[in-house]
């Protein structure tokens, strides 16, 4: 059973810290996409990674995929409270794209 | 357009009553999903369908039924309600792909007493 394991699982931080999520499996995807989620709302992208040491940039959000593309990381800078909701990471495992394997989220709250 | 649409938003069952949530979905996508996302937790595939006609199950599929017809429609039925099926439902679609993008309904919070 693949599986995506997420760290931390929580984190309180204070407006303009800068924070990093990580995403880690011990299986090869073919891609890994990060969600946001607000409370009483369904998930949205915000990227998808595709190659392995691929770095992609989002405003204030940097997402980098692993070379061995077995682990990803979403690095914030200057966090804004705005930023504050639950963070997904999702994989297609190689050779099967019809089910995204999931992390179980990292929740963040940044306070002003 | 309207993207992913659940119905209803809320609802309580007591035990053992029955209910369908139902999800459709206009972007003419493939695949559709069910999850049940519990407090704190992340997702747990509950069904998916590849097409209309193909059904699968997910991890948690015990006490769940499902139906698709049609490309859009895809039901989520409840035979016998628990209280273990507390939980907020989404329904998601997606195109055919390994790197397409997941568009979620806004979730339907069931619960059971």
């Amino acid at each position: 059973t693949q599986l995506l394991e997420q760290s931390p699982q929580f984190l309180s931080i204070q407006e303009g810290e800068n924070l990093t999520v990580y995403c880690n499996s011990s299986s090869v995807f073919s891609s890994l996409q990060w969600y946001r989620q607000e409370p009483g709302e369904g998930p949205v992208l915000l990227v998808t990674v595709v190659t392995g040491g691929e770095v992609k940039k989002l405003k204030r959000l940097t997402f980098q995929f692993g070379d061995a593309r077995k682990d990803s990381s979403l690095h914030i800078t200057a966090a804004q409270p705005g930023d504050t909701g639950l963070y997904l990471c999702a994989g297609a495992a190689a050779g099967n794209n019809r089910k995204l394997i999931w992390g179980l989220g990292t929740s963040l709250a940044v306070n002003p | 357009n309207a993207g992913v649409t659940q119905t209803p938003k809320f609802r309580i069952l007591k035990i053992g009553q029955s209910m369908t949530l139902q999800c459709t979905q206009d972007m003419n996508h493939n695949y559709m999903y069910w999850y049940r996302q519990d407090p704190g937790m992340g997702l747990k595939l509950i069904y998916y369908s590849v097409g209309a006609g193909i059904t699968d199950k997910g991890e948690v599929p015990n006490g769940y039924n499902v139906s698709r017809s049609t490309t859009e429609d895809f039901p989520l039925r409840l035979e016998l309600a628990a209280p273990s099926q507390t939980s907020v439902y989404f329904c998601a679609s997606k195109l055919t792909g390994v790197n397409t993008e997941a568009f979620f309904g806004q979730g339907t919070r069931l619960t059971v007493v």
